[in-house]
């Protein structure tokens, strides 16, 4: 069975800082996908960035980077410049590639980002 | 692009009764999702299907049914609402091909009183 775990229930970043929000995951499969999605206080669910399992370089999208270390089974997202508007709940999933292809969610990270 | 449309975005049920939350999607994507999210919580898989046809149970399906009909609509039916299903439910919809993100409805915020 697929595991995703985030400790961190909040985390606080100063304005223009960059910040980490860890991600581990635990699977038996050797092939699956990993995202981060953000939910601002709106409520909607906003796709950041995807990493696969065999991708060979960290997945990188404008000032988002996922730091995947393979052999920690981590996925951790990295976010350069916080912004105002970066504060919201961010959640790491995992979605096995062979099957019905199923996404498991973490419970998620608040971020704060201080002025 | 109307992407993943869901309906309603509010709603109030007694104890008890029944309803149906809407999805509908244009995108032509054969991966359907329904999700519930509890305050302070994750999204828990609740169902979910790989085409018109086909469905299959997540992890929390208890108390709800599905059907999918076309390739478009994954309603999802709530049979005799209780307090516990009190939650956000997020329908999500992804392509076959490749490794794709899902794309998300807006989400429909349910109350059981």
């Amino acid at each position: 069975a697929q595991k995703i775990t985030q400790t961190q229930p909040g985390m606080f970043v100063q304005e223009k800082e960059a910040v980490t929000l860890d991600c581990t995951y635990d699977t038996s499969d050797p092939s699956y996908g990993l995202f981060w999605y953000k939910q601002p206080s709106s409520g909607e669910m906003i796709f950041l960035i995807y990493q696969g399992s065999y991708d060979q370089q960290n997945a990188t999208e404008g000032r988002y980077s996922l730091n995947f270390q393979k052999a920690r089974k981590s996925a951790n997202l990295v976010i350069s410049a916080s912004q105002l508007g970066d504060s919201a709940m961010y959640f790491c999933a995992m979605r096995e590639v062979g099957g019905y292809q199923k996404v498991t969610f973490g419970i998620g990270t608040k971020l704060q980002v201080i002025p | 692009n109307a992407g993943v449309t869901q309906t309603p975005k509010f709603r109030i049920l007694k104890i008890g009764q029944s309803m149906t939350l809407q999805c509908a999607q244009d995108m032509n994507h054969n991966y359907m999702y329904w999700y519930r999210q509890d305050p302070g919580m994750g999204l828990k898989l609740i169902y979910y299907s790989v085409g018109a046809g086909i469905t299959d149970k997540g992890e929390v399906p208890n108390g709800y049914n599905v059907s999918r009909s076309t390739t478009e609509d994954f309603p999802l039916r709530l049979e005799l609402a209780a307090p516990s299903q009190t939650s956000v439910y997020f329908c999500a919809s992804r392509t076959l091909r490749g490794n794709t993100e899902a794309f998300f409805g807006q989400g429909t915020r349910l109350t059981v009183v």
